[in-house]
């Protein structure tokens, strides 16, 4: 059973530049969350995706949008780059994280570098 | 906003040391409070998830222990061993879908 996966591993773009980074859910989950780990932080909570919808969202500008497709994948787009987001981006999947208590399970990140 | 603080940031130990760690969070405004082990080049893998009974969980040499009225969860790990080196990280669920993460605690064991 393949976990979370994601892609690409790691990335360098420049300012302005706009990227999407992928991630596919491990089988049988149906509920993606994306989050920043910038340098020296703790994991920060962009938005979650069930159903192809954005069910709820953390302190990130618009600049930061995604896709869930029917088969549960998820897309991360990130318009007008700056430097400031360069990190590495964690997708972890569930089913329907509902209770609290609800495990996720991460993939291995993709690390974005902007120049 | 709810913050999450983890200590130490970093810790050095010998193989066969017993150690703990702790993680800090306003008291009792969360639903569930998780574990998880982050090992280099690998994902985030889930320990432990305790929840406002303040529960004690154990998995090997690795158990946590979880005080909600004084707003704090220890993680202690018995006889250390080199595979234990991860970073370990707190992360509470606020209710909703959201959950807050701590910045985690680097944990290097020697042989």
């Amino acid at each position: 059973d393949a976990g979370v996966t994601q892609s690409p591993t790691h990335l360098i773009k420049t300012r302005g530049q706009q990227v999407t980074l992928r991630c596919s859910p491990k089988s049988g989950h149906d509920t993606v969350s994306w989050y920043q780990q910038a340098l020296g932080q703790g994991p920060q909570f962009i938005f979650q995706y069930y159903e192809e919808e954005e069910r709820q969202r953390g302190n990130f500008p618009d600049r930061f949008s995604g896709h869930q497709f029917p088969n549960y994948s998820s897309e991360l787009n990130v318009n007008a780059l700056l430097l400031g987001d360069s990190a590495l981006y964690l997708c972890a999947s569930s089913v329907l994280l509902e209770l609290s208590t609800d495990t996720q399970y991460f993939g291995p990140g993709t690390r974005l570098t902007v120049l | 906003i709810l913050n999450v603080e983890q200590s130490p940031q970093s810790l050095h130990v010998q193989e066969g040391d017993s150690t703990n760690f702790t993680c800090s969070f306003p008291s009792s405004n969360f639903y569930a409070l998780h574990w998880y082990r982050w090992e280099t080049a690998k994902s985030p893998e889930a320990l432990f998830v305790m929840t406002l009974n303040g529960d004690e969980k154990k998995k090997g040499r690795i158990s946590a222990t979880l005080n909600t009225k004084e707003g704090y969860s220890y993680l202690y790990i018995k006889g250390s061993q080199p595979e234990d080196s991860a970073t370990y990280l707190c992360a509470l669920n606020t209710g909703g879908f959201k959950t807050i993460f701590g910045a985690g605690t680097r944990l290097f064991v020697k042989a």
